[in-house]
């Protein structure tokens, strides 16, 4: 989806448990998605990305699932840290090829 | 930042001045963009350029302007036809299709 100026939903965690977050992408012809972490007052940062001929990917405590059945995309964040407190963003390439479109984003606020 | 560098990192603005962003990066990406992120907002698309001397208008560039003359540089500037500029400013650079690279932001404030 596009951010449109929505205040971002958040996520509360405590540390050590498992952070499961969402995303639902609109076109069905995207087929590269990816996931960004924002810390505060900083930029973007790469996390994990996915093309549409997989469905699931894994990289360092991180794993990224496609269902593209229903449009969906999921971050989950094993045993979940303090530094993990951040704004996460997906994105895809809808049907524009090199330009992404970014989600609205989703708070994650790790309690210890 | 991966080789892109924006300036300054705070920037304050009177009522009715134009001010002029910069982005410069060394990643010899083709692609560049700006996003505007107001505080507990997402990424919203100001302007965006695929080519040197060409650029597109987001989904937000009233109040803004922008030049590609040079691949490595992408200056965004916010004119005093924007009501609302205070905000944190986000250029990118991308290349094919893949992520794109951010640099570490503006932050403009009105005075």
């Amino acid at each position: 989806g596009e951010s449109v100026g929505l205040h971002l939903p958040t996520l509360s965690v405590q540390e050590g448990d498992n952070s499961i977050i969402n995303c639902a992408y609109s076109n069905s012809a995207s087929d590269y998605f990816i996931w960004y972490k924002q810390e505060s007052g900083k930029g973007p940062q790469f996390i994990i990305d996915i093309r549409s001929n997989m469905d699931k990917r894994q990289g360092q405590r991180v794993t990224v699932l496609l269902n593209k059945t229903v449009k969906h995309l999921s971050l989950q964040i094993a045993a979940t840290q303090p530094g993990d407190s951040a704004v996460y963003f997906c994105a895809d390439n809808m049907e524009y090829g090199n330009k992404l479109v970014f989600g609205a984003g989703t708070i994650l606020r790790v309690k210890s | 930042d991966g080789g892109i560098t924006q300036s300054p990192k705070y920037l304050f603005r009177k009522e009715g001045q134009n001010v002029t962003l910069s982005c410069e990066q060394n990643l010899n990406h083709d692609a560049m963009y700006w996003y505007r992120q107001d505080p507990g907002q997402g990424l919203r698309l100001i302007y965006y350029s695929q080519i040197v001397n060409d650029f597109q208008k987001g989904d937000i560039a009233e109040g803004y302007s922008v030049s590609r003359e040079k691949k490595e540089s992408f200056p965004l500037t916010v004119t005093s036809a924007q009501k609302n500029p205070t905000a944190f400013y986000l250029c990118a650079t991308g290349a094919g299709v893949a992520g794109y690279t951010f640099g570490s932001g503006t932050r403009l404030t009105v005075v």
